[in-house]
């Protein structure tokens, strides 16, 4: 149980381009779900909260006009890349968690962005 | 504030060592812990959790036990395999929202033949 998808799993495109990730959970649903970049060999960052039905929480330094969320339905947030450039390369990953005290965090396979 | 340290890598062992990877957490609240694994170009499995002091998670012969007086949840294993060889993430929650996750930067564990 508890599986989140991510689409897709590797995305190359030209400068300029806007990229659309989803994350879905597959088998429960999820009012609140997380966006992180992780840059080669580093730990997470969390980039943003998506909550069901209202705006994102960004964090600190977090561009909200450059990365667009959507979390539209119980089971799907999106996360919007508009205009990357190069420097937006990374490794995108998704989580939701279970409501309830102690709960753990349940992630997506993560998703590859090259800007060329 | 909130926060996990982790033991820094890399770690490079031989097949059958046993495994620690060290994690000390400081927390305001009351937190639960978890272990998460990386394998490469993956996102992140929960390989274990622990809710409450003096609990121990264990999983695929992992095991970390939740030590309330060392504010401690160090990973251990017996005898690691060459498929263990992963990037392994320590991580706390404060209920009882648990919405904010913190981890560790992750420890590169190889573990050679």
């Amino acid at each position: 149980g508890a599986v989140v998808s991510q689409h897709p799993s590797w995305v190359i495109c030209k400068s300029g381009t806007s990229v659309k990730i989803e994350c879905r959970s597959l088998d429960f649903q999820a009012t609140t779900m997380f966006w992180y970049r992780q840059f080669p060999k580093q730990s997470l960052m969390l980039m943003a909260t998506s909550n069901e039905g209202s705006k994102a929480t960004y964090e600190q330094g977090v561009e909200k006009d450059k990365f667009l969320i959507n979390h539209a339905s119980l089971t799907l947030s999106t996360l919007t890349v508009t205009s990357a450039h190069p420097e937006d390369s990374s490794f995108y990953i998704c989580s939701a968690r279970l409501a309830g005290a102690g709960q753990p965090q349940h992630f997506g396979d993560g998703t590859r962005l090259s800007i060329l | 504030g909130d926060s996990v340290t982790q033991m820094e890598g890399p770690v490079t062992l031989s097949e059958e060592a046993f495994l620690t990877i060290n994690c000390t957490y400081t927390a305001t609240g009351y937190p639960s812990l978890f272990w998460y694994v990386q394998y490469p170009g993956e996102g992140l499995q929960l390989l274990l959790k622990a809710t409450k002091a003096d609990d121990k998670g264990s999983n695929k012969g992992f095991e970390a036990t939740y030590r309330k007086e060392t504010t401690s949840f160090h990973l251990e294993k017996g005898s690691v395999q060459v498929s263990d060889s992963a990037v392994y993430f320590c991580a706390l929650t404060i209920r009882p929202t648990g919405n904010q996750f913190y981890f560790g930067t992750g420890t590169s564990l190889t573990v050679i033949p």
